[in-house]
């Protein structure tokens, strides 16, 4: 089945920094790949995803990249704030109705003010 | 706005206890999952049901059942609690591609 690595597992940034974290997954059928952001008390909420027919996607201060042939993508944060701090998930899974969801371990985000 | 309710915030169960946990979406989504959260470990897929009575047992089974008699409704059975089920539970709903998930149930079984 797939499986997922997700890199770092805990970043602290200076706000105003740019975060990067970083995931690889096993199985060249995914082609679905979501971030999740959690926060505290709370359930993950879908923050941006991509399919594989894309490259990149950018929506305000996050964008995430993805290179199918090295089978890695990459969620990257930009003028990090405090609202910022929080646990982010990637995820991969063949967008199709039925398919699982496969989590990458998870990054802890801690932006200091 | 679109929800996923989990029954209970925090259950604190005692070790050989059969233990409910319910979660009702209201999307009329096919697919339902749950997942169990441990530090360091992400998000693991326990059991998932892509239709009414039906059910497939997700990376980490042993110990859980689970029960899908309507569709918006989705139970996870821990048929007999131990101290190594104690964790955070998510349950989640999905329709073609984003997963929308409840707030999580805390269960600490002593």
């Amino acid at each position: 089945g797939e499986n997922v690595e997700q890199h770092p597992s805990t970043l602290s940034v200076q706000e105003g920094d740019s975060a990067v974290i970083k995931c690889t997954y096993s199985d060249s059928a995914s082609n679905y790949f979501p971030w999740y952001k959690q926060e505290l008390g709370k359930g993950p909420q879908l923050i941006i995803d991509i399919r594989s027919n894309v490259g990149e996607k950018k929506d305000q201060r996050i964008a995430v990249t993805l290179n199918k042939t090295a089978k890695h993508f990459s969620l990257h944060i930009t003028e990090t704030q405090p609202e910022d701090s929080a646990v982010y998930f990637c995820a991969a899974s063949i967008a199709a109705a039925g398919n699982k969801l496969t989590f990458g371990g998870g990054t802890r985000v801690l932006v200091k003010p | 706005d679109v929800k996923v309710t989990q029954s209970s915030r925090y259950l604190v169960k005692r070790t050989g206890e059969k233990v409910f946990l319910e979660c009702v979406q209201d999307m009329d989504h096919e697919n339902m999952f749950w997942y169990r959260q441990d530090p360091g470990l992400g998000l693991r897929l326990i059991y998932f049901s892509y239709d009414v009575k039906m059910k497939e047992k997700g990376d980490i089974p042993e110990g859980y059942s689970v029960s899908r008699e309507k569709k918006e409704r989705f139970s996870l059975i821990l048929e007999s609690a131990s101290t190594n089920q104690t964790s955070m539970y998510l349950c989640a709903s999905r329709g073609y591609t984003e997963a929308f998930f409840g707030q999580g149930t805390r269960l600490t079984v002593v």
